[in-house]
């Protein structure tokens, strides 16, 4: 069955810096990956998503993320964030065949001035 | 398009009543899925659906919780009887197609306390 890690529960970062945020998998097969956004007393957005092809993803936002296949990895970037980043961040991940998307358990970014 | 849509935004019951949480997908879109998000276990699905018909309900807690999709527009999700411990934010989320490499797109969610 497949699972996502989330390594940060909260990460903090001073407004106009670099943040990653770490998502790592474990699956058995062939999979999709997503990040989602939560803004508060909101549903999920997608952020970005990975099918196949070129292992770096840009997603809306300024955000990308790097898809690394020997490290199960799925690490967030943005090179400069910005007080409206402020939200939780979802990693999630599904198999080829099957729609169940199973999520992190969330980062939560926080940008201070 | 409205996006999906989701009734009541909040909901406060007393233990023991039953509750009934709607959804209406996004037209044109084949699957449904419901979730829960609480501090303690984040996002969990629930069941969800593939042109109406239930595909995996393994995430469901108990019989208490029942989901139906009579139609392809409108999905309900109940508890009956509602425990406190079933206080927490429930999400549905509908997707194009089947197939897992479609995003799913998400209502604002309902907050249900049950006191």
């Amino acid at each position: 069955a497949q699972s996502v890690t989330q390594l940060d529960s909260q990460v903090p970062v001073f407004e106009e810096a670099p943040v990653e945020l770490r998502c790592n998998y474990s699956s058995s097969v062939s999979v999709y990956l997503f990040w989602y956004v939560q803004y508060p007393n909101q549903g999920l957005q997608l952020l970005l998503k990975y099918l196949s092809g070129s292992t770096l993803v840009k997603g809306i936002n300024g955000f990308e993320a790097e898809f690394n296949k020997s490290q199960t990895s799925f690490h967030l970037r943005k090179p400069s964030v910005h007080i409206s980043d402020t939200a939780e961040y979802f990693c999630a991940v599904s198999e080829f065949g099957n729609e169940k998307l199973t999520f992190g358990t969330g980062t939560r970014l926080t940008i201070i001035p | 398009d409205a996006g999906v849509i989701q009734s009541p935004r909040h909901e406060v019951t007393e233990m023991g009543q039953e509750v009934t949480l709607r959804c209406k997908p996004i037209s044109g879109h084949n699957s449904l899925f419901w979730y829960r998000q609480t501090m303690m276990r984040g996002l969990e699905l629930l069941i969800y659906f593939n042109n109406n018909v239930p595909i995996d309900d393994s995430g469901m807690p108990e019989d208490r919780f029942s989901a139906k999709m009579p139609n392809a527009s409108f999905s309900t999700l109940k508890i009956q009887p509602s425990e406190p411990r079933d206080s927490a934010v429930y999400f549905c989320a509908s997707s194009p197609r089947q197939g897992a490499n479609t995003e799913a797109f998400f209502g604002q969610g309902t907050r249900l306390t049950v006191v």
